[in-house]
């Protein structure tokens, strides 16, 4: 079965502007879990969302939000970005967003944003 | 405030000795452990877990040791393999993070051929 995709692959972005990223779940998965990775930071949670709600909430800035649409899909948004933003963004997505059965947690293989 | 750490950023091995790789967590809820292998340009691919109720768990070359009293797990690479040369990230969630996972810092190991 197809993996978890994610779209673009990398971004340029100027300082300011504003970014949507985007994710497809594996087929049947109905939890999708955003985490951005930068060096140093491991990964950090931003927030999860099942059958288009958002469940769970990491420690980020409201200028960071996403959605879920009704075929599981998620996007990403990031408004006003800043230098700090750059990072890679890694989408995860499971049945039912508690990484059961083992092994059922799949990343992407992400989007490196540059802000610039 | 990090509750899984990896106190250890890189680690290097020689081919075919054994790498062991670290992690501490301060949730005495977690209950659920993931290792994860991440190598450049690619997304974090799922290695081995293991759950509260067992004190070890075993995969080929792969094993995972936990230890709830001291809240510290392990992961063993016997033998290492110039390949296995990645970013390993540990996960832990738990009855109370609801349906978040959280990661450590990650520890890139390099298996000197």
């Amino acid at each position: 079965k197809a993996g978890v995709t994610q779209t673009p692959r990398y971004l340029i972005k100027t300082r300011g502007q504003q970014v949507t990223l985007s994710c497809s779940p594996i087929s049947g998965h109905r939890s999708v879990s955003w985490y951005q990775q930068t060096p140093g930071q491991g990964l950090q949670f931003l927030f999860e969302y099942f059958s288009e709600t958002q469940r769970n909430k990491g420690n980020f800035p409201g200028r960071f939000s996403g959605r879920q649409f009704s075929n599981s899909r998620s996007e990403m948004n990031v408004s006003t970005l800043e230098l700090g933003d750059s990072a890679l963004y890694l989408c995860a997505s499971s049945l039912d967003g508690t990484g059961y059965p083992i092994g059922g947690y799949t990343f992407g293989s992400g989007t490196r944003l540059t802000v610039v | 405030d990090q509750q899984v750490k990896q106190n250890s950023p890189s680690l290097s091995v020689q081919e075919g000795r054994i790498s062991i790789l670290n992690c501490d967590y301060t949730n005495s809820m977690f209950d659920y452990f993931l290792w994860y292998k991440k190598y450049p340009a690619e997304g974090p691919t799922f290695l081995i877990s293991i759950s509260s109720i067992k004190d070890k768990n075993e995969d080929g070359r792969f094993t995972v040791f936990l230890n709830k009293s001291a809240k510290h797990l392990s992961l063993h690479i016997v033998p290492s393999q110039p390949g296995d040369s990645a970013v390993y990230f540990c996960a832990a969630s738990g009855l109370n993070t609801g349906n978040q996972f959280y990661f450590g810092t990650g520890t890139s190991l390099t298996v000197i051929p």
